[in-house]
């Protein structure tokens, strides 16, 4: 049974960068069989995808964040992680990381997810 | 990539069904057989109940069900229950290797 474990600051300065890490248990990043996703929701408010990466690297962004994002993979480790730079309060959120998943050629859902880890953006 | 638009909340009686919607555009619902479905209860982690539009993973019970018509997507739960009470979210592929999600509904059980 696979399982997600986000980690990482629970606040983080304006204008600093935000890093999480997603540690994978029960299947292997390397598998090759799905993408490894971020998603937000900000408080009280709906979800946000962020973007997901491949085993291999290769990432795929929000268009809305992409300037600010990256996605890296440490399959020794079997973690992904997120970076975003730049920070202001209206990224407070809870972030998200999940396994895209897919039929053949194509993703379909998002599943399953972490427990989620709550981020503040504060002085 | 706007999100995607949903009600923001349904109610219905133990035993009722309700359906709640999930409107998009030509650019994701409408183009894709790509929509799925979250169910969140307060405090914990989106759980999949839909995929592909209308197709139900293991283990989750008959009782939801997923349509599409058009740039609108449904999610029908029937023979409703207290443990049904949570917010739902709806999510299409919207090209490009991108994803929508909509700002979610919240049902409550009367």
């Amino acid at each position: 049974q696979v399982q997600l474990q986000e980690s990482g600051p629970g606040l983080v300065k304006p204008s600093q960068t935000l890093s999480l890490t997603c540690t994978v248990s029960g299947d292997s990043l390397s598998s090759g069989n799905y993408y490894w996703s971020w998603i937000r929701q900000h408080p009280g408010k709906g979800l946000e995808w962020i973007g997901y990466i491949y085993y291999s690297g290769t990432t795929y962004f929000n268009p809305s964040l992409k300037s600010r994002v990256t996605i890296s993979v440490d399959t020794s480790k079997n973690q992904f992680s997120l970076n975003l730079n730049s920070v202001t309060a209206a990224d407070t959120a809870v972030f998200y990381c999940a396994r895209a998943k897919g039929s053949d050629n194509y993703l379909h859902s998002f599943d399953p997810w972490g427990q989620g880890t709550l981020v503040t953006v504060s002085s | 990539q706007s999100a995607l638009t949903q009600p923001a909340s349904v109610s219905g009686s133990p035993g009722q069904s309700i359906t709640m919607s999930c409107t998009g555009t030509s650019s994701d619902v409408g183009s894709y057989k790509l929509v799925s479905w979250y169910q969140q209860h307060p405090g914990k982690a989106p759980k999949l109940m839909i995929y592909e539009d209308n197709k139900r993973p293991s283990g989750v019970s008959n009782r939801f069900s997923g349509s599409k018509s058009g740039n609108t997507a449904s999610l029908t739960i029937s023979g409703l229950q207290a443990e049904d009470e949570a917010d739902y979210y709806c999510c299409s592929y919207a090209g490009s290797s991108t994803w929508v999600f909509g700002g979610g509904t919240e049902l409550t059980v009367l």
